[in-house]
């Protein structure tokens, strides 16, 4: 079935560095990528989302390109602040089969921790 | 527009009881779901709905059940909790207009002892 591994966490920064979290899939079918983002004692919020192979999905200076060849959805920011820190989880969900409409796979997610 | 409400944000049960975790949305979405999260495991569906009326089962249903009857709620039930149903519960609903945005509720977190 299809399945979502990202990096473990925690991964902790000082505020302007360079932030990659590695995200990789496995689907049967043509899914598409999510990046959801958790602060503290909430719920989950979209942060960015691609539809399609060589989509690049963009928001608040995070972005992530959908590589089909390599099974990929890297998110990254060229320079986090310590608002950033935050849980991230990689998702995807397969819109193209009727049974598979609306369910989503969702990494572990990474914790990430932006000093000052 | 209040987006997707849960209540209650906190429950301490015992081993055995029941209960009822509420979830209602006021963006008209026809889907929703229910997930729960644990550490280092993400988030893992437990049931969802495509509409009124209609429901099924996602990866982990055993213990829950869910019914469907009006677009804006969707109640989980817990027939008889046990410790192994802790965990934070959360709800969503995904709209329908082609954006495909998956809007979540703040969560419950249940403990069970």
């Amino acid at each position: 079935g299809d399945s979502v591994t990202q990096m473990e966490g925690p991964v902790t920064l000082s505020e302007e560095a360079f932030l990659t979290i590695n995200c990789t899939y496995t689907a049967t079918g043509y899914p598409s990528l999510f990046w959801y983002v958790q602060y503290p004692g909430e719920g989950l919020q979209l942060l960015l989302k691609a539809t399609k192979a060589d989509d690049k999905g963009s928001n608040k200076g995070f972005e992530a390109t959908y590589r089909k060849e390599t099974t990929s959805f890297h998110l990254e920011k060229g320079s986090v602040q310590v608002s950033d820190s935050a849980v991230y989880f990689c998702a995807l969900s397969d819109r193209e089969t009727t049974d598979s409409w609306g369910k989503f796979q969702f990494g572990a997610g990474t914790q990430v921790v932006v000093t000052p | 527009n209040a987006g997707v409400t849960q209540t209650p944000k906190f429950q301490v049960l015992k081993t055995g009881q029941s209960m009822t975790l509420q979830c209602a949305q006021d963006m008209n979405h026809e889907y929703m779901s229910w997930y729960r999260q644990d550490p280092g495991m993400g988030l893992r569906l437990i049931h969802y709905s495509v509409g009124a009326g209609i429901t099924d089962q996602g990866e982990v249903p055993n213990g829950y059940n869910v019914s469907r009857s009006t677009t804006e709620d969707f109640p989980l039930r817990l027939l008889s909790a046990a410790p192994s149903q802790t965990s934070v519960y959360f709800c969503a609903s995904i709209s329908g207009d082609g954006s495909y945005e998956q809007y979540f509720g703040p969560g419950t977190r249940l403990t069970v002892t």
